[in-house]
Parts: structure tokens; sequence; C-alpha cells
């Protein structure tokens, strides 16, 4: 039973347009959620969170919705660049994402094209 | 990855070998955890570690073990090496009094012929 979940495998824009990942959930109960960013032959790194108190939280370029009633989170990448392009996971945890586990949904691979 | 180094970063085996993973981290943090990576499946927690000699059973915990003698390593085992352990492994380390959420290593990819 997969609580989170991504349900597009793959993803592809063009430069400096907008990129949109998708992300939902089932546990209702989760308290963080965050997306981090995974280039081949590194391990993953973290992008951005959002509390589940919070609707939105913006970081340059990255902004992250949450529709809670949806269960239902987003990434949304603007301007995209070609640097943008690698695999994107979201991830959930009951209580403090820094002491509690996390649960990862499947992950997107973006692609951005010159 | 600075703070994490994962051991070794390949390794080919046979199945029914034992097979041990490190991770070592200088950051000094409390929490370390390790995942396997596989297509469709994304990040799975095996086993996690919140201080030394303190682990427990993450959601895909069989045929694996763990142990913490020390704050700055986490060794994982397979005690019997099966194809279907075939996989990334990815470990990571977190601290309350940190900011930042989990960091991870740079994985170490296992082969299990």
């Amino acid at each position: 039973d997969q609580q989170v979940k991504q349900n597009s495998p793959s993803l592809s824009v063009q430069e400096g347009r907008i990129s949109i990942l998708n992300c939902d959930y089932t546990n209702s109960m989760f308290d963080y959620f965050l997306w981090y960013k995974k280039y081949p032959a590194e391990g993953p790194t973290f992008l951005i969170s959002i509390s589940s108190i919070k609707d939105k939280n913006e970081d340059g370029r990255f902004t992250v919705f949450l529709n809670k009633s949806a269960k239902h989170l987003s990434l949304h990448i603007v301007p995209s660049q070609p640097g943008d392009s690698a695999v994107y996971f979201c991830a959930a945890s009951v209580g403090s994402s820094n002491t509690g586990k996390l649960i990862f949904g499947q992950g997107t691979t973006l692609q951005v094209k010159p | 990855d600075a703070g994490i180094t994962q051991s070794p970063r390949h390794k080919v085996t046979e199945t029914g070998t034992p097979v041990t993973l490190r991770c070592h981290q200088t950051e000094n943090h409390r929490y370390m955890y390790w995942y396997r990576q596989d297509p469709g499946h994304g990040l799975r927690l095996i086993h996690y570690s919140y201080g030394v000699k303190d682990t427990d059973k993450g959601e895909v915990s069989d045929g694996y073990s763990v142990s913490r003698s020390k704050t700055e390593d986490f060794l994982l085992t397979l005690e019997s090496a099966t194809s279907s352990q075939t996989s990334v492994y990815f470990c990571a380390i977190s601290d309350e009094y940190s900011n930042q959420p989990q960091h991870f290593g740079d994985g170490t990819r296992l082969s299990i012929l």
C-alpha cells in the first residue's frame, strides 16, 4: 500500500517554461512534505519542504503547493533550466522531517530541453 | 558527499554470500538510515538508528540486519544475499538540532548474481 504516489514517471518541458510535478498521498497524519532531487550516480538532495499547516512555500524558482483536502502536493519550477533535469522524489513524514521516517514516492524524471 | 561516506560504492557478489555495507558520517548526527532504491518503488526505508545501539525496522527490513556501535558508523548486513536484494542502497543522516532534513550519501550499487 503506497502512501505517497507520483503517478507520472516522466515529464518533458522546454527550457524557460514551467515544470509542474505532482504527488498524491493517502495518510492524513503526515506533518511534513518534502521534495528531493536526484542526479545519476548521486544521492538525493533536499530541495524544498512544506509543513502541513501551510499551503505554499517558495524558494527562488521552486514553489511547493499543498492541498490537504485533496491530499495532493505539487512542485512548480519556473523558469525551468536544463540543469533541472533529474529525478524528483516527493516524501512525507509523520512528525519532524529531521527525526521521523520519510515515505517516498516512486519519483518523476524531469527532462528540460534547451 | 561531504559528511557521509558509503563503502563500497559498487559491489558484485553471488547469491548466498554475506555482504556488509558501511555508512560513515563526520557530522555527529544522531539519526542514521538505510534505504534501497528500486525502479517503480522510489526509496524505501530498510532500518534506521536513533542512537548508538538503538535501531529499529523500516518497511522492507526482511533479510537485513544493522549495527551501530559508534555514532559515526552504521552498518547494513545481508546475511545471505539473494538476487532480490540487487539494488542501490543509500544511507542518510539527520539530527533534531539541524535545520535540514535527511541528508543522503552517494549510494552503493549492489549486484547479486
